[in-house]
């Protein structure tokens, strides 16, 4: 059984730019979230989708989109980059009638 | 407004001995725990996760143990071990329409040997 996986596992940009993370999820899952992780924090819940529509979001602004593909892998876009968005991005699988979600190593992103 | 937190930044410990992990929540929605544990450079891990409609769960060495009256709950891992050594992170579900992950701030264990 593959786990969730993401790429790539290190980025740098400049702020302006546009940024896109990918994440596979977990053999059997079909519902994928994403979340947000500053040094020194948890992580903190950007968006959800099951079956390709998006299924609630957190406090994060419209810069930041996402999508989902029919066989459940995801991506994370980020418009104008800024320089708080460095952070670590984690992307967590699970299948839509369980609870526990399993997250993938995460892609660091930093901004400059 | 943090509705999950974990208060001590850190705590340590020896082999052997108990390591004992707190968590407060401030919402009663929430109906799922879930514990995880995070190396550095890597995503966390699941441990163990308990339903709001049980007090105690237990896999193996670790224990999590949940009182909705003080809404708190505690991971215990009997016997420590230096692999132990990480940040453990508390996360709560049922809040709202999705099963999103409320996070607390995470506690580095240290497991000395």
């Amino acid at each position: 059984e593959t786990g969730v996986t993401q790429s790539p596992t290190h980025l740098i940009k400049t702020r302006g730019q546009q940024v896109t993370l990918r994440c596979s999820s977990q053999s059997g899952h079909n519902t994928v979230s994403w979340y947000q992780q500053a040094l020194g924090q948890g992580p903190q819940f950007i968006f959800q989708y099951y079956r390709e529509e998006e299924n609630g979001r957190g406090n994060f602004p419209p810069r930041f989109s996402g999508l989902q593909f029919p066989n459940y892998s995801s991506e994370l876009n980020v418009n104008a980059l800024e320089l708080d968005d460095s952070a670590l991005y984690l992307c967590a699988s699970q299948d839509w009638y369980q609870e526990t979600q399993y997250f993938g190593p995460g892609t660091r992103l930093l901004v400059l | 407004d943090q509705q999950v937190k974990q208060n001590s930044p850190s705590l340590s410990v020896q082999e052997g001995r108990i390591s004992i992990l707190n968590c407060d929540y401030t919402n009663s929605m929430f109906d799922y725990f879930l514990w995880y544990k995070k190396y550095p450079a890597e995503g966390p891990t699941f441990l163990i996760s308990i339903s709001s409609i049980k007090d105690k769960n237990e896999d193996g060495r670790f224990t999590v143990f949940l009182n909705k009256s003080a809404k708190h709950l505690s991971l215990h891992i009997v016997p420590s071990q230096p692999g132990d050594s990480a940040v453990y992170f508390c996360a709560a579900s049922g809040g709202g329409a999705t099963n999103k992950l409320i996070f607390g701030t995470g506690t580095l264990l240290a497991v000395q040997p």
